[in-house]
This record gives structure tokens, sequence and C-alpha cells, in this order.
């Protein structure tokens, strides 16, 4: 079992400019979740999938964020445009029925 | 709404010393409640986890916590510090019934974290 599958594992940009984060949860798993976290912060999340179908997105910041999640096997976060205060490792996790989160080693995020 | 506190953001124990995490939860019905690790440029790694079965619940890495409903608690211990302890600890409580645990599907709501230091 190879784990939660996150990438890039580290992204710089410039500010404006598109970014996407992918996840690919564990097989089998049914939920996936997408967290963002911050020294300022802590952990927040962003949003959830369940079957594949989004179900609370109420931690997304604003429109310039958006997820989808096409099949159980993959999941992206987009960020249009990316700004500094966008800096953050983001974290995905995924889990089913009787068993824990399994969290990926997280996206360092870095907007100049 | 469910919520957690985590009572100070850094803990400094010498090696071999009892290590005590607080948490603090507020729930408007029976909480699932977990214990999460973070190493270094890693993920969170499940520690364990209360899910209304025995009060006093048994991890990984020696870790245990107690659930203690009259105070609202569920702190975090370790009888003897390693070096190796030394992470981020984070207690978390799950908004609606257990995520991936049956019922429906929830979402867990974190602490801010406590920073475990372990001194030689």
């Amino acid at each position: 079992d190879a784990g939660v599958i996150q990438s890039p594992r580290h992204e710089v940009t410039e500010m404006g400019q598109e970014v996407t984060l992918r996840c690919k949860p564990i097989s089998g798993h049914n939920s996936l979740f997408w967290y963002r976290q911050t020294m300022m912060r802590g952990l927040e999340l962003l949003i959830y999938f369940n079957n594949n179908v989004p179900i609370d997105d109420s931690g997304m910041p604003e429109d310039r964020f958006s997820a989808k999640m096409p099949n159980a096997s993959f999941s992206t976060l987009k960020i249009q445009p990316s700004e500094p205060r966008d800096s953050a490792v983001y974290f995905c996790a995924s889990t089913r029925t009787g068993y824990g989160y399994t969290f990926g080693s997280g996206t360092r995020l870095t907007v100049v | 709404a469910q919520s957690v506190t985590q009572l100070g953001s850094h803990v400094s124990v010498s090696e071999g010393a009892l290590v005590l995490l607080r948490c603090n939860y507020s729930s408007s019905v029976p909480p699932y409640l977990f214990w999460y690790v973070q190493y270094p440029n890693q993920g969170l790694q499940l520690l364990l986890k209360y899910t209304s079965a025995a009060t006093l619940v048994k991890g990984i890495n020696g870790f245990e916590a107690e659930f203690k409903k009259s105070e609202t608690s569920f702190h975090l211990t370790k009888p003897s510090a390693h070096m190796s302890d030394a992470a981020e600890y984070f207690c978390a409580v799950s908004d609606r019934g257990v995520p991936g645990y049956g019922g429906s599907q929830g979402n867990l709501i974190f602490g801010k974290g406590t920073k475990l230091s372990v001194k030689p």
C-alpha cells in the first residue's frame, strides 16, 4: 500500500499564476479531505468528498479555490489566481468505514 | 458545534520523563476523539482514537489517552519520553459520527497542536 500520494511535494509560483495540487487516495477509500496548514491558523479543512461527491466546501477560502474528484482514485485542488497569502502546506487525507484518516505527505506551496 | 483546545503550544520534557499533552473538547453530541502526531515535513499519523468504547485508549509508540466526560478532557500521556517522540501532536474531534467508522461521514476538527521537545 503506497498510502495517500500527493504531488508535487514542493511548488513555488509567482502571484497570479494557476496552481494545481494533486492527490491519489488509498484504493478502496471512499472519503477524501483537503486540509491547509499554516502557522497562524493551524489545520483547516477546505473541502471533503464522499464517494466522489463534494459534501462540505464551506472551508474553501474564496472563489479562487476549486476542487474536483472526477473518479475514486484522483482529486485536484486548484488555485487561480494564486496569491502570497495562499502559501501553506496542503494535505490530502482519505478514509473508509472501519479505518481512520490516512494523510499524504503534503504539498508545500510558496507564492512569491 | 464541536471544538478542541490544546493547552500549551510548546511542551518540553527530559528524556525518560512523563509526557502529558492536554486536550479539552466541546461537543453537543457524544464525541469521537483522536490524537495525531506530525513529524517534520511529514503528514499526520494516527496515534490513537476514542470511539465510545473503553475510556482508556492505548495507541502506538507507548502513548495512551483517557476520556473523561466530567472534565471534557482527552489528555495524551506517555510514561517515559524518548528522543524520537519529539514532534507536533494534534487532538481532534469528529463533527458528525465517526469519519470512516460507520454512521454518516463527518470530518475531523483539529486543535492548534502542541510541539513536544525532548531534552537529552
